[in-house]
């Protein structure tokens, strides 16, 4: 089956402006969860949603939103970018997002490439 | 605040011979433990998971060991092929009944894994 799907996987950005990312799960998981990775501070969640509501967030400015679909797919939203910004951003996905899925791990995407200049 | 270490950078093993690969944890609150692998422009590749409730896991090659009173854990490679070469993440989750941290994963900084044919 389709594996996780992110678009597009490479983008360059003036400061200021916005961006934003799309993430298509696994057909049939609803829990979509976003990821940023830059080389200083690692792989930090962003915020997981499910069923079109956004459940879990983490330590990000309100810049950062995003929204999940009826058919599962997600998008991210960056607002006002700043250099800072610039990371490799990854989706993942689950069937719910639970402690059960954990056993098989979260299917990450291949990521989109920010760069903000 | 880092809760997921792995403190060693990087890691060098000639093919055939075991990799042991470390992490550290600081929350006990973590029931799930996980090991991705990453390669260059892609996304982490999920490798195996422990729960809490168990000492070690094994996936053909993967054995991931856990010792909860020390907060450590290790995933051994063995044998180590040169396909092998590759950053490894250590994750863990906090989950629990009333979990409002579905889809988050906290990660380390990764180790970088050189196998040398």
């Amino acid at each position: 089956k389709a594996g996780v799907t992110q678009t597009p996987r490479y983008l360059i950005k003036t400061r200021g402006q916005q961006v934003t990312l799309s993430c298509s799960p696994i057909s049939g998981h609803r829990s979509v969860s976003w990821y940023q990775q830059t080389p200083g501070q690692g792989l930090q969640f962003l915020f997981e949603y499910f069923s079109e509501t956004q459940r879990n967030k983490g330590n990000f400015p309100g810049r950062f939103s995003g929204r999940q679909f009826s058919n599962s797919r997600s998008e991210m939203n960056v607002s006002t970018l700043e250099l800072g910004d610039s990371a490799l951003y990854l989706c993942a996905s689950s069937s719910v997002g639970g402690r059960y899925d954990l056993n098989y791990g979260y299917t990450f995407g291949s990521g989109t490439r920010l760069t903000v200049v | 605040d880092q809760q997921v270490k792995q403190n060693s950078p990087s890691l060098s093993v000639q093919e055939g011979r075991i990799s042991i690969l470390n992490c550290d944890y600081t929350n006990s609150m973590f029931d799930y433990f996980l090991w991705y692998k990453k390669y260059p422009a892609e996304g982490p590749t999920f490798l195996i998971s422990i729960s809490s409730i168990k000492d070690k896991n094994e996936d053909g090659r993967f054995t991931v060991f856990l010792n909860k009173s020390a907060k450590h854990l290790s995933l051994h490679i063995v044998p180590s092929q040169p396909g092998d070469s590759a950053v490894y993440f250590c994750a863990a989750s906090r989950g629990g009944v009333y979990s409002s941290n579905t889809g988050k994963l906290i990660f380390g900084q990764g180790t970088t894994l050189q196998v040398k044919p």
